[in-house]
């Protein structure tokens, strides 16, 4: 199995500013991904964050907006920028290993 | 594109066996059923996957159908931690595809 923590659990920020979400996994993985979680709904790829190159964005998602980095094989962070009530969301990781995805606890948005 | 169907929501009598059904009409030969399970506040969490044959670990029992078309997963004796959300996923199996999730089914276990 592999354990994903994330930082922060939940915040709460002004609309135009930006957040950054860390992920960390206690142990090298080769895929990462983000998912976005709106209320009451299922979960929606974000992308997939590649180490070494540019994260692959899912149609609707676009860089500029969701950018994310992949130093190394247990980290990633998801930044969200220019923030608006709609990005309210919990925003969560997931880690591959072997045949299974193992996912963090999410992170809580709520803009304001 | 859904590539499985799930009723939205069921109720369970804990204690009792509780039998969630998903169809996967279009389903690949590469393809494997997966399903995880989201409770209140937490993120999705693995349950168990097959390709073709029944498989059982000590959380549930999957059922796949010999056409591959559907498949039903089974939790043996529902308790009310049970109650989440449960999503039916197929994907080929390995570590570098994406999960994309349906709308699941939502589990009440009822005391």
């Amino acid at each position: 199995s592999a354990v994903i923590s994330q930082k922060p659990s939940r915040d709460i920020c002004q609309r135009g500013t930006s957040l950054t979400i860390q992920c960390q996994v206690d142990s090298q993985v080769t895929m990462m991904f983000w998912y976005r979680q709106q209320p009451g709904q299922s979960l929606t790829l974000i992308a997939t964050a590649n180490q070494g190159s540019e994260a692959t964005y899912e149609s609707g998602f676009v860089i500029d907006k969701f950018p994310i980095s992949r130093p190394n094989l247990t980290f990633s962070t998801l930044t969200v920028s220019n923030l608006s009530p709609e990005d309210s969301s919990i925003y969560l990781c997931s880690a591959a290993r072997g045949s299974e995805q193992y996912f963090g606890p999410g992170t809580r948005l709520t803009v304001t | 594109d859904a590539k499985t169907t799930q009723p939205p929501s069921m109720d369970c009598a804990e204690g009792r066996a509780a039998n969630l059904p998903c169809n996967h009409s279009t389903i690949s030969g590469n393809e494997y059923v997966y399903w995880y399970r989201q409770i209140h506040s937490q993120g999705p969490q693995y349950i168990i996957h097959g390709l073709k044959n029944n498989e059982t670990n000590e959380m549930a029992s999957l059922i796949i159908t010999e056409d591959r078309k559907s498949s039903t997963l089974i939790l043996p004796h529902a308790t009310l931690r049970d109650t989440a959300v449960y999503y039916c996923i197929v994907e080929p199996k390995t570590s570098y595809d994406k999960v994309i999730f349906g709308p699941g089914t939502s589990l009440s276990v009822i005391p």
